[in-house]
């Protein structure tokens, strides 16, 4: 089974509305990456989180690596139609040169 | 520039078959992964190559899998013989150096078994 709790599972966005999602473990992890994969499309990464604490931004995105190294986040502001799709945390443990991803967050678009 | 390449893009095959998966890495980079995608398990790490040289197959399901690296641009994955429960999309991954740095992953291939 998976190792990483994502949630939500899922979401509604309104155009301009701030995302949140986050991943949780009960194991360490020294590396948290973020990837968003859209329909027919491989995952591509957007963030990579490297250090305990640390604060990633890219362009909206902004990425939170847990203090306990046990937890991340991941933020959207003022979000965009193309921000759907769905979005993955990955982690690499210490002892381990492997990637664990978490079940995804879908986000989608309010009718 | 070329990012990972797949093929085929999608295969329908009848349980039984062979069925064989390639994967040309980004040229220059010396790590390549397999990942299965499924909606019940998520996205799950088969194998993993460093120069050609299997680091990790501990996420392979069972011995009717099997994957090949012979040269630097490419790679294989094969299932023989495959079954239902094999239906998934199957992704490659390659990455300059090491699974820490970035994976760039290619666009899948969507397996249907019959």
């Amino acid at each position: 089974g998976q190792q990483l709790n994502q949630s939500p599972q899922s979401m509604f966005i309104q155009e301009g509305e701030d995302v949140s999602m986050n991943c949780t473990s009960s194991s360490i992890f020294n590396t948290w990456l973020w990837y968003k994969q859209d329909p027919g499309e491989g995952p591509v990464l957007l963030i990579a989180l490297y250090k305990a604490g640390e604060l990633t931004s890219n362009g909206r995105l902004t990425a939170q690596f847990g203090i306990t190294r046990k937890d991340s986040f991941l933020n959207i502001s003022a979000s965009i139609p193309s921000d759907v799709g769905i979005y993955f945390c990955a982690g690499i443990k210490a002892a381990g040169n492997k990637l664990t991803f978490g079940g995804g967050t879908r986000v989608l678009v309010k009718p | 520039d070329a990012g990972v390449i797949q093929s085929p893009r999608h295969e329908v095959t009848e349980m039984g078959q062979e069925v064989t998966l390639r994967c040309k890495p980004i040229s220059g980079h010396n790590s390549l992964f397999w990942y299965r995608q499924t909606m019940m398990r998520g996205l799950e790490l088969l194998i993993y190559f460093n120069n050609n040289v299997p680091i990790d197959d501990s996420g392979m399901p069972e011995d009717r899998f099997s994957a090949k690296m012979p040269n630097a641009s490419f790679s294989t994955l094969k299932i023989q013989p495959s079954e239902p429960r094999d239906s998934a999309v199957y992704f490659c991954a390659s990455s300059l150096r090491a699974a820490r740095e970035t994976q760039y992953f290619g666009p899948g291939t969507r397996l249907l078994v019959l």
